[in-house]
């Protein structure tokens, strides 16, 4: 069975900082991929980033990036110059060859002026 | 070009009543999931749909949930004779599943309320 697990609740942080959100995961599959969603809100599930397991590299996507620690198991998401937009719950996830995914409890984000 | 929709947007029934929830996939998605969110929880896993295969079922809590599926288009999620505990909010994703750990992109959801 694989699990995902979000040890921090709750986070907050200023306007134009940084932030990291902590993730750690547990799957007996080789090949694997691990997502990080946010959750406004709106309800809507946004896909903010995705890492591929077999990639070494940690993937960006502007100023959202990962520190993806393979033998670690451990996936965390780093939130750089912080915007009031950023304010969400913010789900880590995995999924292997089954496809569907497997969540973790969220960390709700606050960011403050 | 459109997103996942899903429909109604809220739905309150009394208890012992059957709820239907629609989801629409984006166009030419061939994978369609559903997805329960209780209060404060993460997502959880119901049913998966792709093409033409027989739906993984294994995330469905029991046997009054259903879902169906036309073709590669319209999903129909059932619940019958509805209790206090499904009061949550239903999510749909699809993804093109070309591969099988494509993207999934989520619906804006259901929030179902059981009185």
């Amino acid at each position: 069975a694989q699990t995902v697990t979000q040890s921090q609740p709750e986070m907050s942080v200023q306007e134009a900082e940084t932030v990291t959100l902590s993730c750690t995961y547990d799957t007996s599959e080789n090949n694997y991929y691990l997502f990080w969603y946010k959750q406004p809100p709106s309800r809507q599930m946004i896909l903010v980033i995705r890492q591929e397991a077999y990639k070494q590299q940690n993937a960006t996507e502007n100023r959202f990036s990962v520190n993806f620690q393979k033998a670690a198991k451990s996936f965390s998401l780093k939130i750089s110059d912080s915007q009031l937009g950023d304010t969400a719950m913010y789900f880590c996830a995995l999924t292997g060859t089954a496809s569907k995914l497997t969540f973790g409890t969220g960390t709700r984000l606050q960011v403050t002026l | 070009g459109a997103g996942v929709s899903q429909s109604p947007s809220n739905k309150v029934t009394e208890k012992g009543k059957d709820v239907e929830l629609r989801c629409d996939p984006i166009s030419g998605h061939t994978a369609l999931y559903w997805y329960r969110q209780r209060l404060g929880q993460g997502l959880e896993f119901l049913i998966y749909f792709q093409g033409n295969s027989a739906p993984d079922k294994s995330g469905l809590p029991s046997d009054r949930f259903s879902a169906e599926r036309t073709g590669e288009s319209v999903s129909t999620l059932t619940i019958q004779r509805t209790q206090q505990e499904d009061s949550a909010v239903y999510l749909c994703a699809s993804s093109s599943d070309y591969l099988r750990t494509d993207t999934q992109y989520f619906g804006p959801g259901t929030r179902l309320t059981v009185l």
